[in-house]
């Protein structure tokens, strides 16, 4: 049982470069979210998904793009990078939306340039 | 506007000491998290509540929903409680954290 699996750790990108994070749980949750962190300032929510073929958009989505064609995984697409987009990415998963534990990813630290 | 107000930002406690955390929040929840992340980044839950009172160990969390204010309280700290410590709070389909704070308890 891995929970949630987050990749890759670290990431360096040029300024209009487009790249895919990867999230992907075995706990069959049906609410996966995706969150940005910046010194500062609380994780903010990307989007988030309540389910297999359902997505939705959270405080910051503009730049991201995300899709869930399968309970496990749950991508975020960077389509062309910012430097504004430099942060730590985590993914987390639970079991519903509600009152259940939160499952949080190693986190991702992405540097655009 | 934050949802979420914790405090204090930054605490230094020597070992052995008996902690306290606050936080503070402005929307209606169905839960309310207390979170712990370590100098290497990962993020693990601590506790999940609705209502009333959870002990894990050291850790203890409440929660007032009339008052909407929850607090984390650590007793006898060590210096392996040292972290960042983050309150979430759950509106249904989304979390809202507050900026978390930063506990260094020197031995």
């Amino acid at each position: 049982n891995a929970g949630v699996t987050q990749t890759p750790k670290f990431q360096v990108l040029k300024t209009g470069q487009s790249m895919t994070l990867q999230c992907a749980q075995d706990m069959n949750h049906e609410y996966m979210s995706w969150y940005r962190q910046d010194p500062g300032m609380g994780l903010r929510l990307i989007h988030y998904s309540v389910g297999a073929g359902i997505t939705d958009q959270g405080e910051v989505p503009n730049g991201y793009n995300v899709s869930r064609s399968t309970t496990e995984d749950f991508p975020l697409r960077l389509l062309s990078a910012a430097p504004s987009q430099t942060s730590v990415y985590f993914c987390a998963s639970s079991q519903t939306g509600g009152f259940t534990e939160a499952f949080f990813g190693q986190g991702t630290r992405l540097t655009v340039v | 506007k934050n949802e979420v107000e914790q405090s204090p930002q930054n605490l230094t406690a020597q070992e052995g000491e008996f902690i306290t955390i606050n936080c503070s929040y402005s929307v209606g929840i169905s839960a309310l998290h207390w979170l712990q992340q370590h100098p290497g980044g990962g993020i693990v839950s601590l506790f999940m509540l609705s209502s009333g009172k959870k002990k894990h160990g050291r850790l203890i969390a409440t929660i007032n929903i009339q008052e909407k204010h929850s607090s984390l309280h650590i007793t006898a700290s060590h210096p392996r409680d040292s972290a960042v410590y983050i309150c979430a709070v759950n509106t249904g389909n989304q979390f809202y954290f507050g900026t978390g704070t930063s506990l260094t308890v020197i031995p």
